[in-house]
C-alpha cells in the first residue's frame, strides 16, 4: 500500500461545476499538507498549503485537511476550462521530504 | 526573477548510453531535489542537497544513477548504461530551508530510451 493514495482520473466536468479531488494517507506523522497544478509538459506549481488540520480557502480554492480519517480534499468552486490539469497532493512530516500522490486529471469542458 | 531551469527539455538516447540532465536553482536556494515522474507513478524523490552538506541519495533507484552539484548552484543528474525503464520525465526543484519549504520546480527534461 503506498503511503499516500490519489485517484488517477480523469476527471471531467462542466464548466462552473464544484470539483473534489481528494487524497488519503496513512503516516500520522505527516503535518504539511500541499496541493501542486501541473499543466501539461510543465513543472508543478504550488496552489496551496495546509498545516495540521483545518480548512484554508484562496479564491476559488479551498483546502481541507482531516487528520483523524487521514484524507485532505481540495475543492475548486466555478470550475474553469484553464483549471484542466493535473492535481497532485503531496505531504511531509516537516522535512524536505515530501511524499506525492500519483495525480488526478482534470478536464473542465467549456 | 528567473525561475528553476532544466536542459535539455527533451532527450532521446539509446539503450546503454550515458545521459547528463542539467538543472539551474533559483539563485539563493539552497536546497535542490530531483524526482522522476513516470505514468501513472507519481513523483519519486530521487537526492536531495542542502549546502555543503552530505546529500541524501536514499531515493537514487540504482548505482547508475549519480549527481552532483558544483558550487552550491547548477546540479546535474547523470544516469549510466540506460536501460528502456529509465524513460521518464526528470524534475529538478529548489527551495528555501525552514520548517515549511516551498518547492519551486523546473519544467523537467523527458528522457526516452529506445
Amino acid at each position: 500500500q503506498k503511503e499516500v493514495e490519489q485517484d488517477p482520473g480523469p476527471l471531467s466536468v462542466p464548466e462552473g461545476a464544484i470539483v473534489s479531488l481528494n487524497c488519503t494517507y496513512s503516516n500520522s506523522a505527516f503535518q504539511y499538507f500541499m496541493w501542486y497544478r501541473q499543466y501539461s509538459r510543465k513543472g508543478p506549481e504550488l496552489l496551496m498549503y495546509t498545516y495540521s488540520s483545518g480548512n484554508k480557502e484562496d479564491g476559488r480554492f479551498t483546502a481541507q485537511v482531516d487528520k483523524s480519517s487521514k484524507y485532505i480534499s481540495l475543492f475548486i468552486r466555478d470550475s474553469q476550462p484553464s483549471d484542466s490539469a493535473t492535481y497532485l497532493c503531496a505531504m511531509s512530516g516537516g522535512t524536505y521530504k515530501y511524499i506525492f500522490g500519483t495525480g488526478t486529471r482534470l478536464k473542465v469542458l467549456a | 526573477g528567473a525561475g528553476v531551469s532544466q536542459s535539455p527539455s527533451n532527450k532521446v538516447t539509446e539503450k546503454g548510453k550515458d545521459v547528463e540532465l542539467r538543472c539551474d536553482p533559483i539563485s539563493g536556494h539552497t536546497a535542490l531535489y530531483w524526482y522522476r515522474q513516470s505514468l501513472g507513478q507519481g513523483l519519486e524523490f530521487l537526492i536531495y542537497f542542502q549546502g555543503n552538506s552530505a546529500p541524501d541519495k536514499s531515493g537514487l533507484p540504482s548505482d547508475r544513477f549519480s549527481a552532483e552539484r558544483t558550487g552550491g548552484s547548477v546540479s546535474t543528474l547523470t544516469i549510466q548504461r540506460t536501460q528502456q525503464e529509465d524513460s521518464a520525465v526528470y524534475l529538478c526543484a529548489s527551495s528555501l530551508v525552514g520548517p515549511y519549504n516551498e518547492q519551486f520546480f523546473g519544467p523537467g527534461t523527458r528522457l526516452t530510451v529506445l
